[in-house]
């Protein structure tokens, strides 16, 4: 069965940075685009980067576009956000999915979530 | 950027009702809308994709439908399992949410 499970998530002061990783288990890794999602406490869901099967066409929202950087190593089936720049209001649960379809992507599996908190 | 409205922001109703949730789009997206369910502490659900398609194992009582700028889902007779946040999500370009539908109990 499909799994994508993140990890790296926690307290962070701002300024600061963090590392997010999803690994993935139960499907072909290479075949899928990937995408990070973020929602922040009570508020609603923020589309954040994709990235295709190969790792060579990259998208990324306007709110974290020069700040943070998604990444894959598909050896080891792993999505990553790296994160720098930290702000307060990137607090968030942060969401790994797998995008499907053809040149453009929903989600249909998503991971549990890693809890990010930037607070001096 | 493709704006997503999302209508109405919290809808009150008992078991058994018809429901239904509006998303408008700011500009055409043909039919790449999909709709999520939600449930507090958990991670969003795909119920449909491409407006109107039903994933595997989603209840008919769930459809969708709409083009271009103006979408809906209902849900024909709701359950107890389904009073939760819904959002659509916007895939013609790049990607964009709705701010959600809460669906509270009565």
């Amino acid at each position: 069965q499909v799994q994508l499970v993140e990890s790296g998530g926690g307290l962070v002061k701002p300024g600061g940075s963090l590392r997010l990783s999803c690994a993935a288990s139960g499907f072909t890794f290479t075949d899928y685009y990937m995408s990070w999602i973020r929602q922040a406490p009570e508020k609603g869901l923020e589309w954040l980067s994709y990235i295709s099967s190969s790792g060579s066409t990259i998208y990324y929202a306007d709110s974290v576009k020069g700040r943070f950087t998604i990444s894959r190593d598909n050896a080891k089936n792993s999505l990553y956000l790296q994160m720098n720049s930290l702000r307060v209001d990137d607090t968030a649960v942060y969401y790994c999915a797998r995008g499907t379809g053809y040149g453009s992507f929903y989600f249909d599996y998503w991971g549990q979530g890693a809890l990010v908190t930037v607070t001096s | 950027d493709i704006q997503m409205t999302q209508s109405p922001s919290t809808l009150s109703a008992s078991v058994g009702d018809r429901v239904t949730i509006t998303c408008r789009a700011s500009q055409s997206i043909t039919s790449w809308l999909a709709w999520y369910q939600q449930k507090p502490g958990k991670a969003p659900k795909l119920l449909i994709s491409k407006a109107s398609s039903l994933e595997s194992g989603v209840p008919s009582r769930f459809s969708g439908s709409g083009s271009g700028t103006e979408f809906t889902l209902t849900i024909s007779s709701l359950q107890p399992d389904d009073f939760a946040t819904y959002y659509c999500q916007q895939y013609n370009t790049y990607s964009t949410f709705g701010g959600g539908t809460k669906v509270e109990i009565k």
